[in-house]
């Protein structure tokens, strides 16, 4: 069955300070893999969608990273700031599929100042 | 001006009843979604129209039914809501297929509420 899974589910941080999430999959074939934010009471916003041949796509403060051999990606957030409060949620297209996406249930991250 | 946009944003009904959530896109793009956000933050997918074409149907309750009048436009009406019902509806569009990284503009949701 495809899945995908992230962890944490939720994460308290200090302002400036770094983070790194994570996100496993189980798609097979694999399209490509997305990031993105939703704040509380929002649509998704998106951050970056990597191809299987790309290992590593950055985002201003927002760096994630895709090893498609372990079907595995992390997000990283440099230098955190109050702004960057929100659910970050991994999304896997499946290849055999044009239009559909594979959510994983996002990781909510919280900064404090 | 707001690329993709769904109204009512807010939505409390009696279970039994009729109600509709209007999405309309200005970005240009072919293709329309329909998601539902349960109370676990799972995104899945009900719906897709490529224009005004159905190309995906979740096996969704046939008390769903999506329209779509134009490619800019997707209608979602419910017909005889359940309490199951309950949860963030949200339209979403893509100029191509996802598969070939075609980005999704989401809206900004519509929470139903079945009393």
């Amino acid at each position: 069955k495809n899945q995908v899974e992230q962890s944490p589910q939720s994460l308290i941080i200090l302002e400036g300070k770094n983070c790194t999430l994570q996100c496993n999959y189980t798609v097979s074939p694999f399209s490509n893999l997305r990031w993105y934010k939703q704040d509380t009471g929002r649509g998704p916003v998106s951050l970056t969608i990597m191809t299987f041949s790309e290992n590593t796509k950055s985002n201003g403060r927002y760096t994630a990273t895709l090893d498609a051999d372990t079907k595995q990606s992390s997000l990283h957030i440099t230098a955190s700031q109050l702004s960057d409060s929100a659910s970050y949620i991994c999304v896997v297209s499946d290849k055999d599929s044009s239009y559909k996406l594979i959510f994983g249930s996002g990781t909510r991250l919280l900064v404090r100042p | 001006d707001t690329a993709v946009s769904q109204t009512p944003k807010y939505l409390v009904t009696q279970m039994g009843n009729d109600k509709s959530i209007k999405c309309e896109q200005n970005l240009g793009h072919d293709t329309m979604y329909w998601y539902k956000q349960d109370s676990k933050k799972f995104l899945k997918i009900m719906f897709s129209y490529n224009n005004k074409e159905l190309i995906i149907n979740e096996t969704v309750p046939n008390r769903f039914s999506p329209k779509s009048p134009d490619k800019a436009h997707l209608n979602l009406h419910i017909n005889s809501l359940e309490l199951g019902d309950s949860a963030v509806y949200f339209c979403a569009s893509s100029q191509g297929p996802t598969r070939n990284t075609g980005e999704l503009f989401f809206g900004e949701g519509s929470r139903l509420t079945v009393l």
